[in-house]
């Protein structure tokens, strides 16, 4: 079975400024998905980017980045320019690659992240 | 424009009774999903469905059922809730190819067992 940990049950960073999320998995798998979502205070669950384990290349969403070390099973999500929007919940989560209709994600604690002004 | 609804969106019961919970979703998905959360939890898979007729147990099922009798439904039935049930819960869905494994979120069900 996979599991995710968030490390950072909460964390705080000022306006304008760069913050790291830091997520860890556990799987024998060699293909598969990892994710960032974000929860709002509106309890909406929004995908903030997704990494193929299979490309080298860090994925980028404007301002968010990941950096996925396959090796040390570390896939840490980086905000920059943080803005008060950003605060929320933010969820790591794994999935086993497509193949098998292994669709099932497994979720970390998640980290709760405040933007100060 | 294509969605996924939850109802209601919040709930409260007593202890014993049977509640069910509703999702739907018009983007014509093969998957859905429903989950718990609970804080210090995150998310937790509870059952889980590939297609019409297709059901499967997630990692927290005891005290769940669901059937999928149709495409776009998978009502999530409590069938003697639990104050151990008192929780948010979402339903998620998402196609078998494309997308890249992305589901896309309800709005959630916040339920109080009393």
């Amino acid at each position: 079975a996979q599991t995710v940990t968030q490390s950072q049950p909460e964390m705080s960073v000022q306006e304008a400024e760069t913050v790291t999320l830091s997520c860890t998995y556990d799987t024998s798998e060699n293909n598969y998905y990892l994710f960032w979502y974000k929860q709002p205070p509106s309890r909406q669950m929004i995908l903030v980017i997704r990494q193929e384990a299979y490309k080298q290349q860090n994925a980028t969403e404007n301002r968010f980045s990941v950096n996925f070390q396959k090796a040390a099973k570390s896939f840490s999500l980086k905000i920059s320019d943080s803005q008060l929007g950003d605060t929320a919940m933010y969820f790591c989560a794994f999935m086993k690659h497509k193949g098998g209709s292994n669709y099932k994600l497994t979720f970390g604690k998640g980290t709760l992240l405040t933007v100060n002004p | 424009d294509a969605e996924i609804t939850q109802s209601p969106r919040h709930k409260i019961t007593e202890t014993g009774r049977q509640v069910t919970l509703a999702c739907h979703q018009t983007w014509n998905h093969n998957n859905m999903f429903w989950y718990r959360q609970d804080l210090g939890h995150g998310l937790r898979l509870i059952h889980y469905s590939y297609g019409v007729q297709d059901t499967n147990k997630g990692e927290v099922s005891d005290g769940y059922s669901v059937s999928r009798s149709n495409t776009e439904d998978l009502p999530l039935t409590l069938e003697s809730a639990a104050s151990s049930q008192t929780s948010v819960y979402f339903c998620a869905s998402s196609k078998d190819a494309g997308a890249l494994g992305e589901q896309f979120f309800g709005p959630g069900t916040r339920l109080t067992v009393l």
